[in-house]
């Protein structure tokens, strides 16, 4: 297996510019989240699903959309890039939502 | 947003000495979890803990979820400089099927050969 996998693992975005980052998992776990990780602040929940179809909003959901098609993808859109989204984006996906397998990043910069 | 406040913030300890860390909230939590993260990497499962009192060992590694709910201590014995990284607690909370999983701000571990 495996895993969790994230794309890309780095990317730098001009304010204003879109784009998505993916994740995957072969897991065939049925919850799946987005954190970001920033200096001082751990990790805070962005989006989170509990299955296809189902999407909800976390701690910090502004300026990102999700969906999720299936249940093995989870991509996390980013509509109109601000520097306060510069960070470290971790997917993740768990059984139950409580024992997460996080994948390896995606560190963003927004210039 | 819910808050864990993790302790100490760094340590910097010979290798051999035994580590100490610890998670507390002024909310309860039904899971605690112990996450290890190196450097570039995402986090990594080490310890989950499911009821109040219990004491749960991974190897070297000894976690407690502590009686009143809102804490949790991780314990390290022996420390390798493989132990290097930067520790994260969670909390669960259970609503209706949320996902409402909280971290704490971590613990950078640094063992000197």
């Amino acid at each position: 297996n495996a895993g969790v996998t994230q794309t890309p693992k780095f990317q730098v975005l001009k304010t204003g510019q879109s784009m998505t980052l993916q994740c995957a998992q072969d897991m065939n776990h049925e919850y799946m989240s987005w954190y970001r990780q920033d200096p001082g602040m751990g990790l805070r929940l962005i989006h989170y699903s509990v299955g296809a179809g189902i999407t909800d909003q976390g701690e910090v959901p502004n300026g990102y959309n999700v969906s999720r098609s299936t249940t093995e993808d989870f991509p996390l859109r980013l509509l109109s890039a601000a520097p306060s989204q510069t960070s470290v984006y971790f997917c993740a996906s768990s059984t139950t939502g409580r024992k997460e397998f996080f994948g390896p990043g995606t560190r963003l910069t927004v210039l | 947003g819910q808050q864990l406040n993790q302790s100490p913030q760094s340590m910097f300890i010979q290798e051999g000495e035994d580590v100490s860390m610890n998670c507390t909230s002024s909310s309860i939590f039904n899971t605690w979890l112990w996450y290890k993260q190196d450097p570039g990497e995402g986090p990594v499962l080490l310890i989950a803990l499911y009821k109040a009192g219990e004491l749960t060992s991974n190897g070297r590694l000894t976690a407690q979820f502590g009686i009143t709910r809102k804490d949790s201590f991780l314990n390290i014995s022996a420390s390798i400089p493989s132990d290097v990284g930067i520790y994260f607690c969670a909390g669960h909370r259970s609503r209706g099927g949320a996902n409402n999983l909280f971290f704490g701000t971590g613990t950078r571990l640094t063992v000197i050969p």
